[in-house]
């Protein structure tokens, strides 16, 4: 099946530093990729969706100026979580789905989980 | 818009014994109906999807489910579960009629298979 690579697996950054986080379709071209954050023992809720060539959409309540999205080609989308604080620590996990095709599945990455010390 | 319910934050299980994981939606719309399930800081697998046809839909690792559209339910099945499938599981609907690739997530099932 359709993979997505998520990376890196963890991060640890300090206070006021950005990370970036990389999404990539490894065999199919995914002209839409979404951006999820987990709480701890929580759901999934969806941060943005991310557009190949143009700006990405952001769901009610999640700042697009920290929560930089870019999605520069058909195969990779990033998100740059800007000055981080402790609060934003958290699972951040992209998925991906197939722009040829009609198969509604979407595929996820690993994760990322980010810690702000 | 669509939600979805997980009735059971958690189910303990005893293996080798039949588990239901319960999973109801509401949407105005028609939807596809999804579940993954999510090991210790993984991101998520898909297990099953009902997309059209067929009610009972069977998926990976044995477990099954089948969409009730009276009932709005989509409840998750396996007749034997194993220690390893002690996992979080997640249920999700997505909008099919306006072609929305997003998912609308439950707070998931903590699965705990017991010895």
């Amino acid at each position: 099946g359709a993979v997505v690579s998520q990376h890196p697996s963890r991060v640890i950054c300090k206070s006021g530093t950005s990370v970036k986080i990389e999404c990539r379709s490894l065999d199919f071209q995914a002209t839409t990729m979404f951006w999820y954050r987990q709480f701890p023992k929580q759901s999934l809720m969806l941060m943005a969706t991310s557009n190949e060539g143009s700006k990405a959409t952001y769901e009610q309540g999640v700042e697009k100026d920290k929560f930089l999205i870019n999605h520069a080609s058909l195969t990779l989308s990033t998100l740059t979580v800007t000055s981080a604080h402790p609060e934003d620590s958290s699972f951040y996990i992209c998925s991906a789905r197939d722009g040829m095709t009609v198969n509604t599945e979407a595929f996820f990455g690993q994760g990322t989980r980010l810690t702000v010390v | 818009a669509q939600s979805v319910t997980q009735l059971d934050s958690q189910v303990p299980v005893f293996e080798e014994a039949p588990v239901e994981l319960r999973c109801n939606y509401s949407s105005s719309v028609s939807v596809y109906l999804f579940w993954y399930v999510q090991y210790p800081n993984q991101g998520l697998q898909l297990l099953l999807k009902y997309l059209s046809g067929s009610t009972l839909v069977k998926g990976i690792n044995g477990f099954e489910a089948e969409f009730n559209k009276s009932q709005t339910s989509f409840h998750l099945r396996k007749p034997s579960v194993h220690i390893s499938d002690t996992a979080e599981y997640f249920c999700a609907v997505s909008d099919r009629g306006s072609g929305s690739e997003k998912l609308v997530f439950g707070k998931g099932t903590k699965l705990t298979v017991n010895p």
